[in-house]
């Protein structure tokens, strides 16, 4: 298994434009989270999905900010519009047995918002 | 509300001195806790977990609900432990510390 998937790794855009996150978890587990890594924040959840559910989205910063599980296999966090305050590492993970369990975590998609 | 604060930003010791990486929480009910360790250029992974209590490459971590601690030891520190190790903690949610970069000097 090639473990948590995310994709683009890189993405630079220039702010007002819509940015798209992907993220192809493990097969067969049935969590997801949304993670965003800033120096001055640190590590913050942003949302996680239950059997495609969205369990706890009080993380999301603002309406800016959308995520969606459409299926087992795939979920992706949106962003528009995009400002430079929104530039950071997202990381995706996935859980097979909620949030409790361990997680795995992706390699990261570091946006830079200009 | 949930908190986790890991005091040291950094902390630098010589390989073969013994390390703690404090981690403290606040939670008003039983809260799960978590060591997750980032190596350079890998992704972040679970080291240990309270629950499990046991030992992943050398280290422990004791859950202590009177001080609200997590603290993790390794009494014999290697170069190869060289990472940012971050103290996480599942109440209501998952919250995540703000790591500390654990440098072991040759």
């Amino acid at each position: 298994d090639a473990g948590v998937i995310q994709s683009p790794r890189h993405e630079v855009t220039e702010m007002g434009q819509e940015v798209t996150l992907r993220c192809k978890p493990i097969s067969g587990h049935n969590s997801l989270f949304w993670y965003r890594q800033t120096m001055m924040r640190g590590l913050e959840l942003l949302i996680y999905f239950n059997n495609n559910v969205p369990i706890d989205d009080s993380g999301m910063p603002e309406d800016r900010f959308s995520a969606k599980m459409p299926n087992a296999s795939f979920s992706t966090l949106k962003i528009q519009p995009s400002e430079p305050r929104d530039s950071a590492v997202y990381f995706c993970a996935s859980s097979p047995g909620g949030t409790v369990a361990e997680q795995y975590f992706g390699p990261g998609t570091r946006l830079t918002v200009t | 509300a949930q908190r986790v604060t890991q005091p040291e930003k950094l902390l630098s010791v010589f390989k073969g001195a013994p390390v703690e990486l404090k981690c403290n929480y606040s939670y008003s009910g039983s809260p799960e806790l978590f060591w997750y360790v980032q190596y350079s250029r890998q992704r972040l992974q679970l080291l240990l977990r309270h629950i499990s209590r046991e030992s992943i490459k050398g280290f422990t971590a004791d859950l202590n609900k009177g001080e609200t601690s997590f603290h993790l030891k390794k009494p014999f520190a290697q170069e190869e432990d060289s990472a940012m190790y971050y103290c996480a903690l599942y109440g209501q949610n998952f919250v995540f510390g703000p790591g500390t970069r654990l440098s072991v000097l040759p």
